[in-house]
């Protein structure tokens, strides 16, 4: 079964407003998460590593007042995409490190992705 | 991490077997090598890992070569919902702070 949920699936919203997407740990908890973008036909980008209690580590080029994200529990991380514009409009997905943990070699899991329109 | 080599895509006929291939002639001793599909609108999907070994799952076999400077994925027996874009990843032996680096992976086509 999943052990990342993510949510929403997918998401309209207008220019100028602000979307926020949730991921959540299922199984195990997780101290640190990660957030991708994807366009379409492209792989996938890393966009920032979200850890627990503290603040995210952001990717070169991407805007961290722009993709704010908050990991206030051990479950659970969220990706708030804030005054949206239409080049935001992607596929953003997260993934969880395995329940090994960081000194183990646990596979990453992903959620099934949000996919963001904006008009 | 390593840089990986993938073929953009490749075809496969139902039933058989899918090859699937990968170059990482500038891994480390300390990168695993790992495997990931993601199928259309869906996030990526776990596959397999191995470090030198050959390894295999209930998905898949990962054939390593001696040098360790390249793979195979194998699906033994690929169905229509194989149809993916695989990926080839190496990663640092304990680097799990470190997010996946994806290239652009192959896609396999399973063809009816």
């Amino acid at each position: 079964g999943a052990v990342v949920s993510q949510h929403p699936s997918w998401v309209i919203c207008k220019s100028g407003t602000s979307v926020k997407i949730e991921c959540r740990s299922l199984d195990f908890q997780a101290t640190t998460m990660f957030w991708y973008r994807q366009f379409p036909k492209q792989s996938l980008m890393l966009m920032a590593t979200s850890n627990e209690g503290s603040k995210a580590t952001y990717e070169q080029g991407v805007e961290k007042d722009k993709f704010l994200i908050n990991h206030a529990s051990l479950t659970l991380s969220t990706l708030t995409v804030t005054s949206a514009h239409p080049e935001d409009s992607s596929f953003y997905i997260c993934s969880v490190l395995g329940g090994g943990g960081l000194s183990y070699n646990s596979p990453l899991h992903f959620g099934n992705g949000t996919r963001l329109t904006v008009t | 991490d390593a840089k990986t080599t993938q073929p953009t895509s490749m075809d496969c006929a139902e039933g058989r077997a899918a090859n699937l291939p990968c170059n990482h002639s500038t891994i480390s001793g300390n990168e695993y090598v790992y495997w990931y599909r993601q199928i259309h609108s869906q996030g990526p999907q776990y596959i397999i890992h191995g470090l030198k070994n050959n390894e295999t799952n209930e998905m898949a076999s990962l054939i390593i070569t001696e040098d360790r400077k390249s793979s195979t994925l194998i699906l033994p027996h690929a169905t229509l919902r194989d149809t993916a874009v695989y990926y080839c990843i190496v990663r640092v032996v304990g680097g799990g702070a470190d997010g996946l680096t994806f290239g652009k992976g192959t896609h396999l086509i399973i063809q009816p």
